[in-house]
Protein backbone atom coordinates (compact mmCIF):
# COMPACT_ATOMS: atom_id res chain seq x y z
CA UNK A 1 0.00 0.00 0.00
CA UNK A 2 0.70 3.32 -0.08
CA UNK A 3 3.90 2.83 -2.40
CA UNK A 4 5.46 0.75 -0.51
CA UNK A 5 7.00 -2.04 -3.14
CA UNK A 6 8.80 -4.88 -1.00
CA UNK A 7 10.77 -7.69 -2.63
CA UNK A 8 10.46 -10.93 -3.04
CA UNK A 9 7.15 -11.32 -1.72
CA UNK A 10 8.38 -14.95 -0.78
CA UNK A 11 11.50 -16.85 -0.09
CA UNK A 12 12.00 -20.46 0.96
CA UNK A 13 15.47 -20.67 1.75
CA UNK A 14 17.74 -23.40 3.32
CA UNK A 15 18.98 -23.01 7.21
CA UNK A 16 22.07 -21.32 7.59
CA UNK A 17 22.04 -19.50 4.34
CA UNK A 18 22.04 -15.52 4.39
CA UNK A 19 19.06 -13.50 2.73
CA UNK A 20 18.48 -10.02 1.72
CA UNK A 21 14.71 -8.67 1.41
CA UNK A 22 14.19 -5.13 0.11
CA UNK A 23 12.33 -2.27 0.24
CA UNK A 24 11.94 0.22 -2.18
CA UNK A 25 10.20 3.23 -1.04
CA UNK A 26 8.35 6.17 -2.59
CA UNK A 27 9.88 9.44 -2.64
CA UNK A 28 9.51 11.94 0.40
CA UNK A 29 8.87 9.30 3.19
CA UNK A 30 11.66 9.97 5.68
CA UNK A 31 10.75 7.14 8.07
CA UNK A 32 11.62 3.99 7.40
CA UNK A 33 10.65 0.88 9.17
CA UNK A 34 10.84 -2.92 9.28
CA UNK A 35 9.03 -5.44 11.59
CA UNK A 36 8.12 -8.64 11.34
CA UNK A 37 4.94 -11.21 11.92
CA UNK A 38 5.56 -14.68 13.08
CA UNK A 39 2.06 -16.48 12.20
CA UNK A 40 -1.08 -15.56 13.88
CA UNK A 41 1.72 -13.28 15.93
CA UNK A 42 1.72 -9.69 16.70
CA UNK A 43 3.83 -7.20 15.28
CA UNK A 44 7.78 -7.19 15.91
CA UNK A 45 9.51 -3.84 15.48
CA UNK A 46 13.07 -4.27 14.36
CA UNK A 47 14.53 -1.22 13.05
CA UNK A 48 13.91 2.67 12.38
CA UNK A 49 15.10 4.76 9.89
CA UNK A 50 14.53 8.83 10.18
CA UNK A 51 15.98 10.78 7.77
CA UNK A 52 19.45 11.11 8.25
CA UNK A 53 19.55 10.24 12.16
CA UNK A 54 21.06 7.20 13.40
CA UNK A 55 18.89 4.34 13.17
CA UNK A 56 17.43 2.49 16.30
CA UNK A 57 18.61 -1.04 16.22
CA UNK A 58 16.95 -1.81 19.33
CA UNK A 59 14.33 -4.36 18.08
CA UNK A 60 17.06 -6.67 15.74
CA UNK A 61 16.46 -9.88 17.65
CA UNK A 62 20.56 -10.69 16.81
CA UNK A 63 23.49 -9.79 14.89
CA UNK A 64 22.61 -12.13 12.52
CA UNK A 65 19.94 -8.80 11.38
CA UNK A 66 20.87 -5.85 10.10
CA UNK A 67 19.90 -3.29 7.87
CA UNK A 68 20.97 -0.21 5.59
CA UNK A 69 19.37 2.17 3.82
CA UNK A 70 20.75 3.79 1.26
CA UNK A 71 20.60 7.72 0.22
CA UNK A 72 17.45 7.78 2.25
CA UNK A 73 15.88 5.63 0.16
CA UNK A 74 16.17 2.00 -0.50
CA UNK A 75 16.80 -0.32 2.35
CA UNK A 76 17.61 -4.04 2.44
CA UNK A 77 17.43 -5.94 5.84
CA UNK A 78 20.34 -9.16 5.90
CA UNK A 79 19.51 -11.83 7.47
CA UNK A 80 23.04 -14.06 8.07
CA UNK A 81 22.82 -17.82 8.81
CA UNK A 82 19.19 -18.35 8.73
CA UNK A 83 17.40 -20.40 11.45
CA UNK A 84 14.19 -21.83 11.48
CA UNK A 85 12.62 -19.49 13.85
CA UNK A 86 13.64 -16.72 11.28
CA UNK A 87 10.62 -17.63 9.31
CA UNK A 88 7.86 -14.91 9.35
CA UNK A 89 6.68 -11.92 7.25
CA UNK A 90 8.71 -8.97 7.27
CA UNK A 91 7.22 -6.09 6.61
CA UNK A 92 8.46 -2.39 5.50
CA UNK A 93 6.96 0.72 6.30
CA UNK A 94 6.94 4.06 5.46
CA UNK A 95 6.34 7.43 7.48
CA UNK A 96 6.20 11.24 6.59
CA UNK A 97 8.03 13.25 9.56
CA UNK A 98 8.46 12.74 13.13
CA UNK A 99 4.54 12.05 14.36
CA UNK A 100 2.55 10.44 11.83
CA UNK A 101 1.24 7.61 10.98
CA UNK A 102 2.97 4.89 8.66
CA UNK A 103 1.96 3.06 5.31
CA UNK A 104 2.77 -0.64 5.27
CA UNK A 105 3.80 -3.09 1.95
CA UNK A 106 2.48 -6.18 1.41
CA UNK A 107 5.57 -8.28 2.80
CA UNK A 108 8.34 -10.33 1.96
CA UNK A 109 6.65 -14.28 3.90
CA UNK A 110 10.21 -15.59 4.44
CA UNK A 111 10.34 -19.91 5.15
CA UNK A 112 13.33 -21.24 6.25
CA UNK A 113 13.70 -25.05 5.47
CA UNK B 1 9.72 3.60 27.23
CA UNK B 2 6.38 4.16 25.33
CA UNK B 3 4.11 1.23 24.79
CA UNK B 4 0.15 0.04 23.84
CA UNK B 5 -1.66 -2.23 25.63
CA UNK B 6 -4.86 -3.37 24.03
CA UNK B 7 -7.49 -6.19 24.97
CA UNK B 8 -6.56 -9.75 24.50
CA UNK B 9 -8.97 -11.00 21.95
CA UNK B 10 -10.33 -13.46 20.63
CA UNK B 11 -13.45 -11.48 20.40
CA UNK B 12 -16.94 -12.65 18.90
CA UNK B 13 -19.53 -10.57 18.43
CA UNK B 14 -22.98 -11.34 15.84
CA UNK B 15 -23.61 -9.08 13.36
CA UNK B 16 -24.92 -5.73 14.60
CA UNK B 17 -23.62 -6.07 17.85
CA UNK B 18 -21.75 -3.05 19.17
CA UNK B 19 -17.93 -3.55 19.32
CA UNK B 20 -14.93 -1.79 21.91
CA UNK B 21 -11.76 -2.90 21.98
CA UNK B 22 -9.75 -1.06 24.71
CA UNK B 23 -6.35 0.68 24.17
CA UNK B 24 -4.23 2.59 26.48
CA UNK B 25 -0.84 4.06 26.20
CA UNK B 26 1.97 4.34 28.08
CA UNK B 27 4.10 7.73 27.12
CA UNK B 28 5.54 10.73 27.60
CA UNK B 29 4.43 14.12 25.42
CA UNK B 30 2.12 14.00 23.12
CA UNK B 31 2.02 10.98 20.80
CA UNK B 32 -0.12 10.18 18.12
CA UNK B 33 -2.26 7.72 18.21
CA UNK B 34 -3.71 5.32 15.49
CA UNK B 35 -5.68 1.63 14.80
CA UNK B 36 -4.52 -0.14 12.08
CA UNK B 37 -6.55 -3.52 10.40
CA UNK B 38 -5.43 -6.41 9.19
CA UNK B 39 -8.16 -8.87 6.86
CA UNK B 40 -7.42 -12.28 6.42
CA UNK B 41 -4.69 -12.40 3.86
CA UNK B 42 -4.18 -8.90 3.80
CA UNK B 43 -1.56 -6.42 4.56
CA UNK B 44 -1.78 -3.57 7.67
CA UNK B 45 -4.00 -0.97 6.47
CA UNK B 46 -4.40 2.67 8.58
CA UNK B 47 -8.00 2.47 9.98
CA UNK B 48 -8.32 5.71 11.58
CA UNK B 49 -6.12 8.09 13.78
CA UNK B 50 -6.46 11.33 16.32
CA UNK B 51 -2.62 13.54 16.63
CA UNK B 52 -4.04 15.33 19.79
CA UNK B 53 -6.17 15.17 22.72
CA UNK B 54 -9.84 15.16 22.74
CA UNK B 55 -9.79 14.13 18.95
CA UNK B 56 -11.91 11.45 17.34
CA UNK B 57 -10.87 9.55 14.51
CA UNK B 58 -13.01 7.86 12.44
CA UNK B 59 -13.59 5.33 9.60
CA UNK B 60 -15.83 3.16 8.00
CA UNK B 61 -18.25 3.00 11.12
CA UNK B 62 -14.97 3.14 13.53
CA UNK B 63 -14.64 5.32 16.14
CA UNK B 64 -11.66 6.74 18.58
CA UNK B 65 -11.47 9.27 20.65
CA UNK B 66 -7.77 10.19 21.75
CA UNK B 67 -8.52 10.47 25.72
CA UNK B 68 -5.66 12.35 27.21
CA UNK B 69 -7.05 11.97 31.48
CA UNK B 70 -7.14 7.94 31.04
CA UNK B 71 -4.63 7.46 28.39
CA UNK B 72 -6.82 5.52 26.16
CA UNK B 73 -7.94 5.47 22.50
CA UNK B 74 -10.85 2.61 22.58
CA UNK B 75 -12.05 1.75 19.43
CA UNK B 76 -15.45 1.21 18.85
CA UNK B 77 -18.39 0.28 16.07
CA UNK B 78 -22.29 0.61 16.76
CA UNK B 79 -23.31 -2.46 14.37
CA UNK B 80 -20.20 -4.76 13.14
CA UNK B 81 -20.66 -6.77 10.31
CA UNK B 82 -19.19 -9.75 8.98
CA UNK B 83 -16.36 -8.07 7.10
CA UNK B 84 -14.99 -6.41 9.40
CA UNK B 85 -13.61 -9.95 10.89
CA UNK B 86 -9.91 -9.01 11.07
CA UNK B 87 -7.59 -8.14 13.67
CA UNK B 88 -6.93 -4.69 15.33
CA UNK B 89 -3.87 -3.17 16.44
CA UNK B 90 -3.41 -0.23 18.48
CA UNK B 91 -0.32 1.90 18.01
CA UNK B 92 1.18 5.35 18.98
CA UNK B 93 3.83 7.57 17.72
CA UNK B 94 5.78 10.10 19.69
CA UNK B 95 7.53 13.32 18.40
CA UNK B 96 11.16 12.52 17.81
CA UNK B 97 13.40 9.57 16.43
CA UNK B 98 11.38 7.06 17.85
CA UNK B 99 9.34 4.09 16.41
CA UNK B 100 6.03 3.34 16.04
CA UNK B 101 4.68 1.06 18.46
CA UNK B 102 2.06 -1.30 18.23
CA UNK B 103 0.01 -3.34 20.69
CA UNK B 104 -0.59 -6.91 19.93
CA UNK B 105 -3.35 -6.48 18.34
CA UNK B 106 -6.94 -8.11 18.83
CA UNK B 107 -8.65 -10.57 16.64
CA UNK B 108 -12.48 -10.03 15.58
CA UNK B 109 -14.40 -12.77 14.46
CA UNK B 110 -18.01 -11.72 13.55
CA UNK B 111 -20.66 -14.16 13.07
CA UNK B 112 -23.70 -14.42 11.35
Amino acid sequence: GAGVSQSPSNKVTEKGKDVELRCDPISGHTALYWYRQSLGQGLEFLIYFQGNSAPDKSGLPSDRFSAERTGGSVSTLTIQRTQQEDSAVYLCALGRGTNTEAFFGQGTRLTVV
Amino acid sequence: GDSVTQMEGPVTLSEEAFLTINCTYTATGYPSLFWYVQYPGEGLQLLLKATKADDKGSNKGFEATYRKETTSFHLEKGSVQVSDSAVYFCALKNSGNTPLVFGKGTRLSVIA
